[in-house]
């Protein structure tokens, strides 16, 4: 079957570093998303991979291998507002989004 | 600029009571359409999607129903909820070709069976 891990709660203090894993076992790869969800709200998106490697976009950045079925999301000098929940994505060989359960991070002043 | 429309963002049905949810895009031609169901602590369990009008797949088997009847209308239904109906219901949107793009979601409807 198919299945994305992730952890289910973080805990950061603001100003710092953290780092949420997912890993993935998928019938095909087609690209890995990671959304932000903030509670009783919708998803939003935050980034996409399809190579390996590292894409930043200002505080946030996401990582891939392929070859390990591994990705990490990682928000840098946190603030409040970053209390929510990642969710990560998988595309398949379908095309089909395959949803990770997400990992809530609480942030800590 | 595209947008997406949800409603209602609550609801409180009683069991055997039917489920009309219904979603909007606006800003964009021929959009994918999803419809999701988020249990407290789970993923997101994809429900229903559409290519097109009248186009329906549906990926779980249930007492639920989709619809499209124009081409950025899409609903939810159901004719009687069970008590497990209950939970966070997303619509969302996606550009065709979507293989490398994201998909934009509704505000969700809060759907409660009691």
């Amino acid at each position: 079957g198919q299945n994305i891990d992730q952890p289910t709660e973080m805990t950061a203090t603001e100003g710092a570093i953290v780092q949420i894993n997912c890993t993935y076992q998928t019938s095909g790869f087609n690209g890995l998303f990671w959304y932000q969800q903030h509670a009783g709200e919708a998803p939003t998106f935050l980034s996409y991979n399809v190579l390996d490697g590292l894409e930043e976009k200002g505080r946030f950045s996401s990582f891939l291998s392929r070859s390990k079925g591994y990705s990490y999301l990682l928000l840098k000098e946190l603030q409040m507002k970053d209390s929510a929940s990642y969710l990560c994505a998988v595309r398949d060989s379908n095309y089909q989004l395959i949803w990770g359960a997400g990992t809530k991070l609480i942030i800590k002043p | 600029s595209q947008t997406i429309h949800q409603w209602p963002a609550t609801l409180v049905q009683p069991v055997g009571s039917p489920l009309s949810l219904e979603c909007t895009v606006e800003g964009t031609s021929n959009p994918n359409l999803y419809w999701y169901r988020q249990a407290a602590g789970r993923g997101l369990q994809l429900l229903f999607y559409s290519v097109g009008i009248g186009q329906i797949s549906s990926e779980v088997p249930q007492n639920l129903s989709a619809s499209r009847p124009q081409d950025r209308q899409f609903i939810l239904s159901s004719k009687k909820l069970l008590l497990s109906d209950s939970g966070f219901y997303l619509c969302a949107w996606s550009v065709v070709p979507d293989r490398d793009t994201e998909a934009f979601f509704g505000q969700g409807t809060r759907l409660t069976v009691v």
